[in-house]
Formats: structure tokens, C-alpha cells, sequence
């Protein structure tokens, strides 16, 4: 079975403090992992995903296989970054995606 | 269009009501997918399509669930005999097929009473 775990619901730093949202997953082949942000009163987006492995917004993730982790992390926090964070997974031949259950986090002025 | 439609985007209704669910996709998308999402989780999958056919519905909870895209473009989600369990936002995306990224639509916000 799948299962992709975001330990924290909440998360707080300080403007131009490094960031980091965990994320591990429970995937028995090989996944394809991906977070999406949902920013105050807008639509879920993709924000990367690990086989491009790029920087978006300041943001990078490295897949490790062998701790099943996918952690986001930014190392200046900007207060535009506070928003909800979903990672979510998607299995090798499958169509849909498997989130976890997000992260807000508020980036403190 | 520009983006992702789902209408309406809130819909009260009462227990044991039928509910229909719009979602307009990206046009040329050739696949689109639902996704339910509960206070406090993360969206849910539920059914996806590519063109008209339903390719993978083993997300529905139930046979009260249904849903259909006959064109191969707009889709309607449809929950029949509906139960206080089933409030929730109704994620609709679409995307260029497999492999490709989703664009979400905005949600449907479902509260029964």
C-alpha cells in the first residue's frame, strides 16, 4: 500500500529563516513525487516535482530512496510563501496521485 | 477557457438530495480526474478519465457515486441519496494525458444537511 506522511500540520519561521516541510512516503516500486502548494483563496498548483529536478520559487526537493523522504526546502523564507503544502505520490502505471495530508505554513514578518 | 471550471462552487444540500458536480476542463485535455477533499486531509482520489471512458473509478467510496464525460470534455460528478459524510470540496483537474502535470479547478464546496 501507498502512504505518503506529512508529520507536521503546521510550520512557522521567520522571514529569512531556512525551511524545511517533511514528507515520506511508503511506495513498494518506484514513485514519482510531487508537492503542490494552495496559496490564501486560490487553486491547488503544481509547485515541482522530483524528475525535473528544479528550483521553483527558491524551492528544491531531493528524492531519497533510501530514507523514502521527498522534503521541501528554501533556505530564505519570504512571507509570500505562506500557504498550505500537499506532497503527494504517484505510482509506477498509475493515473492518480496520492497526497498526504499537507503542512501550513505561516511565514512570520 | 483560460483555466480549470467547476460550478457551482458551493452547494448546500439536504440529506437523501441528489447532487450534480460541472466541471469544465482545459480544452484539449484529454484527461481528467475528481478528487475529494475533507476537512483537514489532503484531495482524495476518485475517478479518472481519459477521453470519454472511465479509466480508473476504484476511488469511488460507493455506488451512490457516479460520474460521466460522454463528449470527452465537460464531466459531471453525480452523488445520489447523499449523506452528511459526503460535505467535502470536490477537486475537478485536467491534464495533456499521463504524465503530464494537472491543472485543478477551483472546487466544488458540498455541505449536507
Amino acid at each position: 500500500a501507498q502512504r505518503v506522511t506529512q508529520p507536521e500540520k503546521l510550520l512557522s519561521v521567520f522571514k529569512g529563516a531556512p525551511v524545511e516541510l517533511k514528507c515520506n512516503y511508503s511506495y513498494s516500486g518506484s514513485p514519482e513525487l510531487f508537492w503542490y502548494v494552495q496559496y490564501s483563496r486560490q487553486r491547488l498548483q503544481l509547485l515541482l516535482r522530483h524528475i525535473s529536478r528544479e528550483s521553483i520559487k527558491g524551492f528544491t526537493a531531493d528524492l531519497n530512496k533510501g530514507e523514502t523522504s521527498f522534503h521541501l526546502k528554501k533556505p530564505f523564507a519570504q512571507e509570500e510563501d505562506s500557504a498550505m503544502y500537499y506532497c503527494a505520490l504517484k505510482g509506477s502505471g498509475a493515473n492518480n496521485l496520492f497526497f498526504g495530508t499537507g503542512t501550513r505554513l505561516t511565514v512570520i514578518p | 477557457g483560460a483555466g480549470v471550471s467547476q460550478t457551482p462552487s458551493n452547494k448546500v444540500t439536504e440529506k437523501g438530495k441528489y447532487v450534480e458536480l460541472r466541471c469544465d476542463p482545459i480544452s484539449g485535455h484529454t484527461a481528467l480526474y475528481w478528487y475529494r477533499q475533507s476537512l483537514g486531509q489532503g484531495p482524495e482520489f476518485l475517478i479518472y478519465f481519459q477521453g470519454t471512458g472511465a479509466a480508473d473509478d476504484s476511488g469511488l467510496p460507493n455506488d451512490r457515486f457516479f460520474a460521466v464525460r460522454p463528449e470527452g470534455s465537460v464531466s459531471t460528478l453525480k452523488i445520489q441519496r447523499t449523506e452528511r459524510g459526503d460535505s467535502a470540496v470536490y477537486l475537478c483537474a485536467s491534464s495533456e494525458g499521463v504524465g503530464y502535470g494537472y491543472t485543478f479547478g477551483s472546487g466544488t464546496r458540498l455541505t449536507v444537511v
